[in-house]
């Protein structure tokens, strides 16, 4: 089955400045890889997603990019603020049934 | 608010009891998934309904078993329970199965003592 992996697991920046999170996936069959953030006491939330037949995707101050060569993504976060403080999981699948492989999270902290 | 709604939000009970978590979809999604988030192994998927038939297994133990009804909501239910089946078990639904966006409800945490 597809395996991520998610790197780093704890990650602190200060604000303003930009946050990188990368994900590895071993199944060349997906072709879908949403991030999901998740603040405490809640469920994750979708903030942005990507498929395979694109290399980037923008929204705001966060975007993704997809190397379906080297099999990884990556989240970007520019000018993060407090609220950006959370932790992000990246996701894979390829369409079947048993629908999303998570990696195991990132913890990130926006230092004032 | 994405429009799960989990019930109930916490739930203490001792080891060896039975519990059942209950799940709505949001208006529409016909596809719900279980998944259990432990600190050490993340989120894992266990189980997925689409309207009213079992699709996929995960790491789903076999003291554990679940349901869609008709009104497409869903429950998961533990048994036996053990000190290691505490954990936050989400819900999660989608239009259909497959490569669509999950909406997660707000979770139930577990604490079995």
């Amino acid at each position: 089955g597809e395996n991520v992996e998610q790197h780093p697991s704890t990650l602190s920046v200060q604000e303003g400045d930009s946050a990188v999170i990368k994900c590895t996936y071993s199944d060349s069959a997906s072709n879908y890889f949403p991030w999901y953030k998740q603040e405490l006491g809640k469920g994750p939330q979708l903030i942005i997603d990507i498929r395979s037949n694109v290399g980037e995707k923008k929204d705001q101050r966060i975007a993704v990019t997809l190397n379906k060569t080297a099999k990884h993504f990556s989240l970007h976060i520019t000018e993060t603020q407090p609220e950006d403080s959370a932790v992000y999981f990246c996701a894979a699948s390829w369409g079947g049934a048993d629908g999303l492989t998570f990696g195991k999270g990132t913890h990130l902290i926006i230092q004032p | 608010d994405s429009g799960v709604t989990q019930t109930p939000k916490h739930l203490i009970t001792a080891t060896g009891q039975r519990v059942t978590l209950r799940c709505s979809p949001r208006s529409g999604d016909l596809s719900v998934y279980w998944y259990q988030q432990s600190l050490d192994q993340g989120l894992q998927f266990l189980i997925q309904y689409y309207n009213g038939e079992e699709r996929a297994k995960g790491n789903i133990l076999e003291r554990f078993s679940a349901q869609q009804f008709p009104d497409l909501h869903s429950e998961l239910n533990l048994s036996s329970l053990e000190l290691g089946d505490s954990a936050l078990y989400f819900c999660a639904s989608s239009v259909v199965p497959g490569t669509e966006k999950l909406f997660f409800g707000s979770g139930t945490q577990l604490s079995v003592l």
